[in-house]
């Protein structure tokens, strides 16, 4: 059965703390994906990776960044956060035929 | 640009009744496959149906079927015989062609919040 995980449901941050928002896939994908989702707008991409080491900017990269060091591992790096970072944030790794998400995790940062 | 439009913010159904959730999409590529994932209150994001722009049929998977209409492009959702359990979020995405080098992305729409009643 596919699994993604993600670090943490729920996390709460200050203004200005580096965050790390981790994913991990038992899949063996190569592709995985970043999501935040906020009431109305949908999801929207931040960035993916389509293999070790290899990643690129999605729709709303700004003031985020990521790291994958090991193909089962995704992370997402909020390098000084923002209260406008607050969000849900959802990873998903892509196996060809669909992508199978992660179970979220709900960011506030205060 | 892949665009998803989904014009229905929030939906109520009686159950046991069927429901239709609207999903238009705008895509200048010939290949191209679309989605429909059910987000229910814990969060997580269920896939449900898929439809490829060159399936001759539309897609069914137990209650779920999607209605797509390739010169109209819509890829409605039909829940049949609606049930308690469907009170959930419902995103309608498309993913793109798949070029070497890069991974192939999905586009969401803003999603539509269903409510089943007694």
């Amino acid at each position: 059965d596919v699994k993604v995980t993600q670090s943490s449901r729920y996390l709460v941050k200050r203004t200005g703390e580096k965050v790390f928002l981790e994913c991990v896939q038992d899949m063996d994908h190569e592709n995985m994906f970043w999501y935040r989702q906020d009431p109305g707008l949908g999801l929207r991409l931040i960035y993916f990776s389509y293999d070790v080491k290899m990643k690129e900017k999605g729709d709303i990269p700004e003031g985020y960044s990521v790291s994958r060091e090991k193909k089962e591992r995704f992370s997402l790096i909020l390098e000084s956060a923002s209260t406008n970072q607050t969000s849900m944030y959802l990873c998903a790794s892509d196996g060809g035929d669909t992508q199978y998400f992660g179970p979220g995790t709900r960011l506030t940062v205060l | 640009a892949q665009k998803i439009t989904q014009t229905q913010p929030g939906m109520f159904v009686q159950e046991k009744e069927a429901v239709t959730l609207d999903c238009t999409y705008d895509t200048s590529d010939p290949s191209y496959g679309l989605f429909w994932y059910k987000q229910p209150s814990s969060g997580e994001m269920i896939f449900l149906i898929y439809q490829g722009s060159y399936d001759q049929q539309n897609a069914t998977e137990g209650r779920y079927s999607l209605n797509f209409q390739k010169a109209r492009k819509s890829a409605n959702l039909v829940i049949s015989a609606s049930q308690l359990g469907d009170s959930a979020m419902y995103f309608c995405a498309m993913r793109e062609p798949q070029y070497t080098g890069t991974a192939s992305k999905l586009t969401f729409g803003t999603g539509t919040r269903l409510q089943v009643t007694l």
